[in-house]
């Protein structure tokens, strides 16, 4: 088990540009979510995946956010046109079907926009 | 909208001090409930949860919670910090859909 693996950890990107995150889940874990933390927040909720389907999209998601799984392995976030209110930590997590909730998270992918 | 409540945003504590971080929740229906911790540089991490049966759960290192259903309530505590138990503490509710929802966190400070 070797956890939850996003990438990059850390992007600098300036105003207007696009912007990839990855995110590796637990491999056994078919269920994986994208969340985003601000600064003296609790994770936000983004969007949910049940294997390669997005299952839930929340309304912080505007149409400049896309998030894909493709396989049903990894997960990509991407933002386009990005502004500075984005600047943020997006989080990943997994879990599996069997479990009762628990969510296995990533160390994060910390974006700022200039 | 349902939504996680966590009364203190920054606790300072000196070590041998008991701990009880407030957390509250609105939803009337069946909820699962847990509490993550965040250490300095580390990714958050479950620290306890609640699903059904005795209300009183037992977490890692000592953390206990208690589910007080007419208060929507499950408040986390421990009866002796210690300087390790530095770190940011989450509430979060999961109801019936996929998605778990957090309060803002608490920042506790143990000081040596």
């Amino acid at each position: 088990d070797t956890g939850v693996s996003q990438n990059p950890r850390h992007k600098i990107t300036k105003r207007g540009q696009n912007v990839t995150f990855r995110c590796d889940p637990i491999s056994e874990h078919n269920r994986l979510y994208w969340y985003r933390q601000t600064l003296g927040q609790g994770p936000e909720f983004l969007t949910y995946f049940q294997n390669e389907a997005q299952l839930e999209k929340s309304r912080l998601l505007s149409d400049r956010f896309s998030a894909e799984r493709p396989k049903g392995s990894f997960s990509t976030l991407e933002i386009q046109r990005t502004e500075q209110g984005d600047s943020a930590m997006y989080l990943c997590a997994s879990s599996h079907r069997e479990n009762t909730g628990e969510l296995f998270f990533g160390e994060g992918s910390r974006l700022t926009v200039l | 909208a349902q939504s996680v409540s966590q009364h203190n945003h920054h606790v300072i504590l000196s070590e041998a001090a008991s701990l009880e971080l407030g957390c509250n929740y609105s939803y009337g229906g069946t909820v699962n409930l847990f509490w993550y911790v965040q250490y300095p540089g580390q990714h958050l991490q479950l620290l306890l949860k609640y699903f059904s049966g005795d209300p009183l759960v037992k977490g890692i290192k000592g953390f206990e919670a208690e589910f007080i259903k007419s208060k929507f309530s499950f408040n986390l505590r421990k009866p002796s910090v210690q300087w390790s138990d530095t770190a940011e503490y989450f509430c979060a509710v999961k109801t019936g859909g996929f998605k778990t929802i957090f309060g803002a966190g608490t920042r506790l400070f143990v000081k040596a």
